[in-house]
């Protein structure tokens, strides 16, 4: 069965520095990987998406990602957080073949100033 | 603003009781789905419509209906609520239902709450 995994329910990181949520997946198949943001109260916004072509995906609000197929992982990266970007963070897959989301846990991104 | 729009935005209501969420897909998007967000349960995708017909049913309870109608807007009808359907309930759309290249673009939400 498909499955994503976000190991970290929290991370926490000083305003500058760089970021990194992580998020790993198992399927069979070609998996398509999305990343998504929640903040309180809203909607889930999406950030970028890898669907094929190159490993490395950037995408709104300054955010990237990079796609590892030996690992299975697709973690979120930016180089120098704000404290703006403190919110819930969400990995996803899509199979090929079908057309839902199975989402991660969530990651609570805290960013202090 | 993703463009898809959801009412009502809260719903509090009884056990045993039936509600109808509403959404509204991007225009020019065909494709609708529904997905339940709960503590215990996370993100769960719950089905979705392409152009008026059901094309994927995830972990949806049979107390639960959903359609889409000719305008492209969609209902999910919950029925015999209980307790554990509190939660929030997003409707997303895509352009086209061709697989995973299809960004789906989420509403905001409504916050239904059981009591």
């Amino acid at each position: 069965a498909q499955s994503v995994a976000q190991p970290e329910d929290q991370v926490n990181v000083a305003e500058g520095n760089p970021l990194t949520v992580k998020c790993t997946y198992s399927v069979s198949g070609n998996p398509y990987l999305f990343w998504y943001v929640q903040y309180p109260n809203r909607g889930l916004q999406f950030l970028l998406k890898y669907i094929t072509g190159d490993n490395l995906v950037k995408g709104s609000y300054g955010f990237e990602a990079e796609f590892n197929k030996s690992q299975t992982s697709f973690h979120l990266k930016k180089p120098s957080a704000l404290v703006s970007d403190s919110a819930l963070y969400f990995c996803a897959v899509m199979m090929d073949s079908s057309y839902k989301l199975i989402f991660g846990s969530g990651t609570r991104l805290l960013v202090r100033p | 603003d993703s463009g898809v729009t959801q009412t009502p935005k809260h719903l509090i209501t009884a056990t045993g009781q039936r509600v109808t969420l509403r959404c509204s897909p991007r225009s020019g998007d065909l494709s609708v789905y529904w997905y339940q967000q709960s503590l215990d349960q996370g993100l769960q995708f719950l089905i979705q419509y392409y152009n008026g017909e059901e094309r994927a049913k995830g972990n949806i309870l049979e107390r639960f209906s959903a359609q889409q109608f000719p305008d492209l807007h969609s209902e999910l009808n919950l029925s015999s609520l209980e307790l554990g359907d509190s939660a929030l309930y997003f409707c997303a759309s895509s352009a086209i239902i061709a697989g995973g290249t299809d960004t789906q673009y989420f509403g905001p939400g409504t916050r239904l709450t059981v009591l």
